[in-house]
């Protein structure tokens, strides 16, 4: 089975320059999830997919990044325009829909894009 | 704020002694804790999960203990091996919620020392 793909696995851009970030799923995979993790930190959750709809984007700053999933499958996420703080690890991870007994299900991972902006 | 804590950066241990990484939780909602592993330029990947219904976990040489009283959880590894020097992050969510949002610590890096 294919793990979550993600493009490109490295970007370096100035500042004010714009970026965006591709992420595959796992297929049959329901729920899509972008993460990220600046140096020394965990991953942190900036917005999350249910096909293709938005269930929780209250942590993405949204005067400045966007996502969308328009087919329910890939999804994109962009960042126009970019800041240096933004400089981190950009997470894909997938997961199945809710199990029957009601616990999350296992999230899957990708490689993540490492952005340096500069 | 941090809800998941991880208060130590690292950890060294001897290979084949016991490794144990602590995490400790404050959101008294959280009743599903899981534990991921992440290699350098890789995500992070699932190693074991518990449910606030138990106290204790044990798949293989990985075994999560949960204290709700404490909101503390810790991941033992007997015995360590060299394979398991990585980035080991606590993490946790209110399963009841639809979101099932995830809320990870900061790592703690595991050196296994020949």
């Amino acid at each position: 089975e294919a793990g979550v793909a993600q493009s490109p696995r490295y970007k370096i851009i100035e500042k004010r320059q714009s970026v965006a970030f591709w992420c595959n799923p796992i297929s049959g995979h329901a729920t899509l999830y972008w993460y990220q993790q600046i140096l020394g930190q965990g991953p942190k959750l900036l917005i999350q997919f249910q096909n293709n709809g938005v269930v929780d984007d209250s942590q993405l700053p949204k005067d400045r990044f966007s996502a969308e999933r328009l087919k329910g499958v890939d999804s994109t996420l962009k960042i126009q325009p970019a800041k240096l703080e933004d400089s981190a690890v950009y997470l894909c991870a997938s997961s199945l829909d809710r199990s029957p007994l009601g616990y999350q299900e296992t999230q899957y991972f990708g490689p993540g894009t490492r952005l340096l902006v500069l | 704020d941090q809800q998941v804590k991880q208060n130590s950066p690292s950890l060294s241990v001897q290979e084949g002694r016991i490794s144990i990484l602590n995490c400790d939780y404050t959101n008294s909602m959280f009743d599903y804790f899981l534990w991921y592993k992440k290699y350098p330029a890789e995500g992070p990947t699932f190693l074991i999960s518990i449910s606030s219904i138990k106290d204790k976990n044990e798949d293989g040489r990985f075994t999560v203990f949960l204290n709700k009283s404490a909101k503390h959880l810790s991941l033992h590894i007997v015995p360590s091996q060299p394979g398991d020097s990585a980035v080991y992050f606590c993490a946790a969510s209110e399963s009841r919620n639809r979101d099932d949002k995830i809320i990870f610590g900061k790592g703690t890096r595991l050196h296994i020392l020949p």
